[in-house]
C-alpha cells in the first residue's frame, strides 16, 4: 500500500534561514510525489510534484524538493524563509492505478521574525 | 487560470440534519473526487466520480454519503444524517485525463 510520513509535526526555523520540511514515502512502483501548502482556513494550494526527470524539483514560491529514491524521502526546502510561509505543509503521493492521493499528515511550519 | 469552485464556504448544521456541499469542477475535467480533513489532521479520501458512477470509496464514505453530477456541471457531496464527528472541511477536486487534480478551497462543515 502506498504510504507518505511526516516525521515532524512542527518545523520552526527563524526568517532568512534555509529550512526543510520531511517526508518519506513508501510505494510499489514509480512514486508520483507532491507537496502542497494550507494556510489557515483556505484550501490546499499546489507547491509542486515529482514524477520523473530531475531528482530537484522546483515549485511556487521559490520552493523546490528534492527526490531521493535510496532514501525514499521527498523532503521540501527553500533557501531563505520568510515569516509568510509559515503555512501547514502536506506531502502526498498519487496511487498509480486509481489517481487517489494519500497524504500525510502534515508539519506545521513556523518562520520566526 | 480555471478554478474549482466550492460553496458555501462555511456551513453550520444541526446533528441529524441533511447537507448537500456542492463544488463545480472545471469545465473540461473528466474525474472528481471529495476528500475531507478534521481540523488540523491530514488530509482522508473520501471518493472518486467518473463517469457517472462512484470509482473507489474509502471506508469513511458509509451509507450516510453520497455523490452525484446532477446537471452535468456540479458535483455534490451529500451527508444524510450528519453527526457531530463529521464536522471537517470537505475539499472537492477535478482531474483532467492524464493530469493532475485541482482542488477547490474547501467547505468547513460545522455540526452542532
Amino acid at each position: 500500500a502506498q504510504s507518505v510520513a511526516q516525521p515532524e509535526d512542527q518545523v520552526n526555523v527563524a526568517e532568512g534561514n534555509p529550512l526543510t520540511v520531511k517526508c518519506t514515502y513508501s510505494v510499489s512502483g514509480n512514486p508520483y510525489l507532491f507537496w502542497y501548502v494550507q494556510y489557515p482556513n483556505r484550501g490546499l494550494q499546489f507547491l509542486l510534484k515529482y514524477i520523473t526527470g530531475d531528482n530537484l524539483v522546483k515549485g511556487s514560491y521559490g520552493f523546490e524538493a528534492e527526490f531521493n529514491k535510496s532514501q525514499t524521502s521527498f523532503h521540501l526546502k527553500k533557501p531563505s524563509a520568510l515569516v509568510s510561509d509559515s503555512a501547514l505543509y502536506f506531502c502526498a503521493v498519487r496511487d498509480g492505478g486509481t489517481y487517489k492521493y494519500i497524504f500525510g499528515t502534515g508539519t506545521r511550519l513556523k518562520v520566526l521574525a | 487560470e480555471p478554478e474549482v469552485t466550492q460553496t458555501p464556504s462555511h456551513q453550520v448544521t444541526q446533528m441529524g440534519q441533511e447537507v448537500i456541499l456542492r463544488c463545480v469542477p472545471i469545465s473540461n475535467h473528466l474525474y472528481f473526487y471529495w476528500y475531507r480533513q478534521i481540523l488540523g489532521q491530514k488530509v482522508e479520501f473520501l471518493v472518486s466520480f467518473y463517469n457517472n458512477e462512484i470509482s473507489e470509496k474509502s471506508e469513511i464514505f458509509d451509507d450516510q454519503f453520497s455523490v452525484e453530477r446532477p446537471d452535468g456541471s456540479n458535483f455534490t457531496l451529500k451527508i444524510r444524517s450528519t453527526k457531530l464527528e463529521d464536522s471537517a472541511m470537505y475539499f472537492c477536486a477535478s482531474q483532467p485525463l492524464g493530469d493532475d487534480y485541482t482542488f477547490g478551497s474547501g467547505t468547513r462543515l460545522t455540526v452542532v
